[in-house]
């Protein structure tokens, strides 16, 4: 497609419930990235992948995130036994390449997650 | 490391004028690309527009020009015409093309404009 698709929109957990985001990047584009944004003006950046390899992970809290980019497949999320701090808004991104001239990350909408 | 510096919480405008978006950003990478992306109240992230480090000209796409200064390590958003619509939190964020910072983008925390009617 041509847009980052990223589901659902929002999602209401109890705390020590799992939660999965899902992202499908844009077609042909083979990077990937997730962020958190907390607070409406800070992003933490979690994961990123090269086609369906993970690429950098070092923002992921390991002990309860993980993520993966299949082939066919929507790129997911999953928090298990989330905690109140990880409600926040999840975005997904993708660009063609990581270097120029086809560097530019585009964004989903996002993922709000409220973890009472 | 990268950082990003917005050094205005927020701004207002009246409707139809020009408003100026400051960034400033530090980098020890020669070649980076620059990003500017607008979020509404609705939460989604906009790309407005892009310079990258080594383009000679500044960057236009519509309404929206970016005041590039490399020596001054500044990207300026500028809105011409004012709109409504154009009420929004603004990102100023940065991508370094060194494969040592894993292309990893860092966003500045934001400006948020008000666009007066």
């Amino acid at each position: 497609g041509e847009e980052v698709a990223q589901t659902p929109k929002h999602l209401v957990r109890g705390e020590g419930q799992k939660a999965k985001l899902y992202c499908a990047p844009i077609k042909g584009h083979s990077y990937v990235f997730w962020y958190q944004q907390v607070l409406k003006n800070e992003f933490k950046f979690l994961i990123s992948f090269q086609n369906e390899n993970v690429f950098d992970e070092t923002g992921m809290p390991k002990e309860r995130f993980s993520a993966k980019c299949l082939p066919n497949s929507p790129c997911s999320l999953e928090i298990q036994a989330t905690k109140l701090e990880d409600s926040a808004v999840y975005f997904c991104a993708s660009s063609v390449e990581a270097r120029a001239p086809n560097e530019k990350l585009f964004f989903g909408s996002g993922t709000q997650l409220s973890v009472l | 490391a990268q950082k990003i510096t917005q050094t205005q919480p927020g701004m207002f405008v009246q409707e139809k004028e020009a408003v100026t978006l400051d960034c400033t950003y530090d980098t020890s990478d020669p070649s980076y690309g620059l990003f500017w992306y607008k979020q509404p109240s609705s939460g989604e992230m906009i790309f407005l527009i892009y310079q990258g480090s080594y383009d000679q000209q500044n960057a236009t796409e519509g309404r929206y020009s970016l005041n590039f200064q490399k020596a001054r390590k500044s990207a300026n958003l500028v809105i011409s015409a004012s709109q409504l619509g154009d009420s929004a939190m603004y990102f100023c964020a940065m991508r370094p093309r060194s494969g040592g910072s894993n292309y990893k983008l860092t966003f500045g925390k934001g400006t948020l404009l008000t666009v007066n009617p």
